[in-house]
């Protein structure tokens, strides 16, 4: 069964730093893709940021660009976000998906989320 | 980069009925088309990919249909278990959600 666990959200202010990981279970971690999922309250999913299973590429929103880095760990199966100088439109629950494939495909599995909250 | 229009926002519906939910892309994105259902307090679950495709363990009366720039997403018969809000996903050109659809009880 695959099992995907986010950690490291939190209630930050403005400009700080922030990095979330995801521990992963159950399936090939190497083999797949992965994303990182916010939605903020009230508002549909938006894709963050994503990186291949090689981790040769990464995809990241506009708004994020610069600011946030996306990583893999496949020896321990572990993905992170490293978000920076965050703003308090970044204030959202982040999802850690496993992506059905190598890029683009959908999102198979999803973690439980995390909260990030952005608030002086 | 590409747009993803659902509609209705919202559609109120009895146990039963045979409901459609509509998502538009702002331009062809082939068959790359996801829905997906969520539940308060919960993670998105994939329903359909490939635009008409079951994911294992989603029930039958689950049904997907389109390609290009529009697409559907039909239950034929409503149970308690679907009052949810769904979403569609482009995967055509990096990834994109519909703004969403809950689908309340009458």
């Amino acid at each position: 069964e695959v099992q995907l666990l986010e950690s490291g959200g939190g209630l930050v202010q403005p400009g700080v730093s922030l990095r979330l990981t995801c521990a992963a279970s159950g399936f090939t971690f190497s083999s797949y893709a992965m994303t990182w999922v916010r939605q903020a309250p009230g508002k549909g999913p938006e894709c963050v940021s994503v990186i291949s299973a090689t981790g040769g590429s990464t995809y990241y929103v506009a708004s994020v660009r610069g600011r946030f880095t996306i990583s893999r760990d496949d020896s321990k199966n572990r993905l992170f976000l490293q978000m920076n100088s965050l703003r308090a439109e970044d204030t959202a629950v982040y999802y850690c998906a496993k992506v059905n494939g190598l890029w683009l495909s959908p999102f198979d599995s999803w973690g439980q989320g995390t909260l990030v909250t952005v608030s002086s | 980069d590409i747009q993803m229009t659902q509609s209705p926002s919202t559609l109120s519906a009895s146990i039963g009925d045979r409901v459609t939910i509509t998502c538009r892309a702002s331009q062809s994105v082939s068959n790359w088309l996801a829905w997906y259902q969520q539940k308060p307090g919960k993670a998105p679950k994939l329903l359909i990919y490939k635009a008409s495709s079951l994911e294992s363990g989603v029930p039958s009366r689950f049904s997907g249909s389109g390609s290009g720039t529009e697409f559907t997403l039909t239950i034929s018969s409503l149970q308690p278990d679907d009052f949810a809000t769904y979403y569609c996903q482009q995967y055509s050109s990096l990834y994109t959600f519909g703004q969403g659809t809950t689908l309340e009880i009458k």
